[in-house]
């Protein structure tokens, strides 16, 4: 089975400060994204990767910049933390393309605070 | 601004009553269109997905959807819900076959057992 990992489940913060989300995926998928969840807003997208060292803004890369120097692995970085990125994290991958077979895979999710 | 809405924040129904979610797009175009559910606690899953062919899709525990394209929808439906159903779901569009998949705004169902 597909398995996605983010490193942390929650995490708190305080406002300035640098944060990074992990996310590993094992099955070799060429994409991955980045998405964060909100009461009432559901899942929108930060950013997605295509391929190594390659990236795409979503629709609210505002404060956020991400890092895909291996496949298996795309960071989210937060560079100065703010109380409005409070949110619930989610990172996905699949393979290249949508087709009838091929699915989003999530991980489970990282809670961060920022106080 | 091209979009996915769930109308239906909250959905509160006893067992055995019947479930519909609407979802709406504003896409132009071909679309993929899915369904995920996420159970309390849990992670995203896929519920079921609509690709070509015919309009009526089912899915895994009893749901399926209806894509009518007159009408930029994809509901979901259930004859009768059980409390294991109780979840937040998604409905989520992809465009033109491109990398992106826009979510609506979730729905939350509870059902009272």
């Amino acid at each position: 089975d597909v398995k996605v990992t983010q490193s942390s489940r929650y995490l708190v913060k305080r406002t300035g400060e640098k944060v990074f989300l992990e996310c590993v995926q094992d099955m070799d998928h060429e994409n991955m994204f980045w998405y964060r969840q909100d009461p009432g807003l559901g899942l929108r997208l930060i950013y997605f990767s295509y391929d190594v060292k390659m990236k795409e803004k979503g629709d609210i890369p505002e404060g956020y910049s991400v890092s895909r120097e291996k496949k298996e692995r795309f960071s989210l970085i937060l560079e100065s933390a703010s109380t409005n990125q409070t949110s619930m994290y989610l990172c996905a991958s699949r393979t290249q393309g949508f087709s009838t077979n091929e699915k989003l895979f999530f991980g489970s999710g990282t809670q961060l605070s920022v106080l | 601004a091209q979009s996915v809405s769930q109308h239906n924040h909250h959905v509160i129904l006893s067992e055995a009553a019947s479930l519909e979610l609407g979802c709406n797009y504003s896409y132009g175009g071909t679309v993929n269109l899915f369904w995920y559910v996420q159970y309390p606690g849990q992670h995203l899953q896929l519920l079921l997905k609509y690709f070509s062919g015919d309009p009526l899709v089912k899915g895994i525990k009893g749901f399926e959807a209806e894509f009518i394209k007159s009408k930029f929808s994809f509901n979901l439906r259930k004859p009768s819900v059980q409390w294991s159903d109780t979840a937040e779901y998604f409905c989520a569009v992809n465009p033109n076959a491109g990398n992106m998949l826009t979510f609506g705004g979730g729905t939350r169902l509870m059902v009272k057992p």
